[in-house]
């Protein structure tokens, strides 16, 4: 079965401090695709990263940064001295072939200023 | 418009009445998906559609109809709308490889009373 968990439903941080947002996934699968969507308040899906299972490379993209441990089945993201503009609900994803995507049930997140 | 639009934006209808979500893009996909979201279950897939006349189910596809005469249109159909069905609707597009981001549409906020 496949299963994505975003255990952390909200998230309060104040302006400029670190966060991590978890995500832990489940499949069977050898060959499969993890991705973050963030969603602002406007409502639009918008995509941030996809990595592929064999590659655990981390990622940085500016203030963003993921970690991927096939070791601990866990997608992990991080953003750097968080900003106002980053108050968002965050989706990490679970893609396999026949194109079905899981969605994880979103993190919260909310910068203070 | 270049991208994928969704009309209309907001719905409200009645239960047991007919209606149909559209979806365009511009890209020329291959790949359409219909996913709705409800608090607490993120985004679920409804119906995908690999290619002009091939669709198959997703996560929850009871109650809904889709069909796909052109590559660039993907309607939603509710048969008999149920205040369940009661959602944000997004579609989604993406591009040969299965696996690839999928683009999302601005969602459809239907209301069943």
């Amino acid at each position: 079965a496949q299963k994505v968990t975003q255990a952390q439903t909200e998230i309060s941080v104040v302006e400029k401090e670190d966060v991590t947002l978890d995500c832990v996934y489940e499949t069977r699968d050898t060959t499969y695709y993890l991705f973050w969507y963030k969603q602002p308040p406007s409502g639009e899906l918008v995509f941030l990263i996809r990595r592929n299972s064999f590659d655990e490379q981390n990622e940085i993209s500016g203030r963003y940064s993921w970690n991927f441990q096939k070791s601990t089945s866990s997608f992990n993201f991080t953003i750097t001295a968080s900003q106002v503009v980053d108050s968002a609900v965050y989706f990490c994803a679970l893609g396999r072939g026949a194109n079905n995507l899981f969605f994880g049930t979103g993190t919260r997140l909310t910068v203070i200023p | 418009d270049a991208g994928i639009t969704q009309s209309p934006r907001y719905k409200i209808t009645e239960t047991g009445r007919q209606v149909t979500l559209m979806c365009h893009q511009t890209w020329s996909h291959s790949y359409m998906f219909w996913y709705r979201q409800d608090l607490g279950h993120g985004l679920r897939l409804i119906y995908y559609s690999a290619a002009a006349d091939i669709t198959d189910k997703g996560e929850v596809p009871d109650g809904y109809v889709v069909s796909r005469s052109k590559t660039e249109n993907f309607p939603l159909t509710l048969e008999s709308a149920t205040r369940s069905q009661t959602s944000v609707y997004f579609c989604a597009s993406s591009g040969l490889a299965g696996d690839d981001e999928q683009f999302f549409g601005p969602g459809t906020r239907l209301t069943v009373l």
